[in-house]
C-alpha cells in the first residue's frame, strides 16, 4: 500500500507556481520522499527526492516539513507541458521498490 | 542515448493468443523493471531483474505471465494465453542498480486483448 496521501486533482494557471502537497504521516526516519510525474501516454519521469532538507533542481523544488510528515513539490513557473499526474512516493533508499499511488492530476490552464 | 526502447508500441490480439513484449534497457544499467498500468489498479510492479537475474516476481499476476532477461540488453514479458483482463499499458524501466533513485521508463506497450 502507498504510504502517501495526495489530492486527486489540482489546477494551476500557466506561469504561476504549482504547489503540490503530499502527506506521509507514517514516514520513518530513514525513508526518502520521491516525486515522479507521468505525462499523458508516456512513462513516469523522475523529478526530485529528499530526506529532510529542502532540495532544488532544474525541474522543481521539494520542501519537507521539519517533522517530515508532509512535503510540497513546487514547480516555480508552470507551463502547459507540466500538465501530468504527479506521484509522491516514500521509500527507503535501499531495500524497497517504488510503490506508485493514484497521484495528483495537475492541469495547467492557459 | 536512445533511452529505454519497447516494442511493439501497440498490440491487439485475441483471447487465447500468446503475446510477447520486448524491452531494451539503457546501456550500462544493471536493473530492469516491468510494470503494468490500468485505470483500476494504477501502476504496479510485476517483476524486476538485477544483472539479468530475476530478483522479485511477486507482482506477476499468475502463471500465464513469464519474463526473461537473456542478456543485459534485452528482456521479454510473455503472456500465454492472453485474456481480456490483461489489457493494459506495460512499461519497462531501467536503472543503474535496483535501488537507484531514478528509474528511466520506456514509452510503454498498449496491449488490448479482445
Amino acid at each position: 500500500d502507498a504510504k502517501t496521501t495526495q489530492p486527486p486533482s489540482m489546477d494551476c494557471a500557466e506561469g504561476r507556481a504549482a504547489n503540490l502537497p503530499c502527506n506521509h504521516s507514517t514516514i520513518s526516519g530513514n525513508e526518502y520522499v520521491y516525486w515522479y510525474r507521468q505525462i499523458h501516454s508516456q512513462g513516469p519521469q523522475y523529478i526530485i527526492h529528499g530526506l529532510k532538507n529542502n532540495e532544488t533542481n532544474e525541474m522543481a523544488s521539494l520542501i519537507i516539513t521539519e517533522d517530515r510528515k508532509s512535503s510540497t513539490l513546487i514547480l516555480p513557473h508552470a507551463t502547459l507541458r507540466d500538465t501530468a499526474v504527479y506521484y509522491c512516493i516514500v521509500r527507503l533508499n535501499y531495500g524497497q521498490n517504488f510503490v506508485f499511488g493514484p497521484g495528483t492530476r495537475l492541469s495547467v490552464l492557459p | 542515448d536512445a533511452g529505454v526502447i519497447q516494442s511493439p508500441r501497440h498490440e491487439v490480439t485475441e483471447m487465447g493468443q500468446e503475446v510477447t513484449l520486448r524491452c531494451k534497457p539503457i546501456s550500462g544499467h544493471n536493473s530492469l523493471f516491468w510494470y503494468r498500468q490500468t485505470m483500476m489498479r494504477g501502476l504496479e510492479l510485476l517483476i524486476y531483474f538485477n544483472n539479468n537475474v530475476p530478483i522479485d516476481d511477486s507482482g506477476m499476476p499468475e502463471d500465464r505471465f513469464s519474463a526473461k532477461m537473456p542478456n543485459a540488453s534485452f528482456s521479454t514479458l510473455k503472456i500465454q494465453p492472453s485474456e481480456p483482463r490483461d489489457s493494459a499499458v506495460y512499461f519497462c524501466a531501467s536503472s543503474l542498480d535496483r535501488y537507484s533513485y531514478e528509474q528511466y521508463f520506456g514509452p510503454g506497450t498498449r496491449l488490448t486483448v479482445t
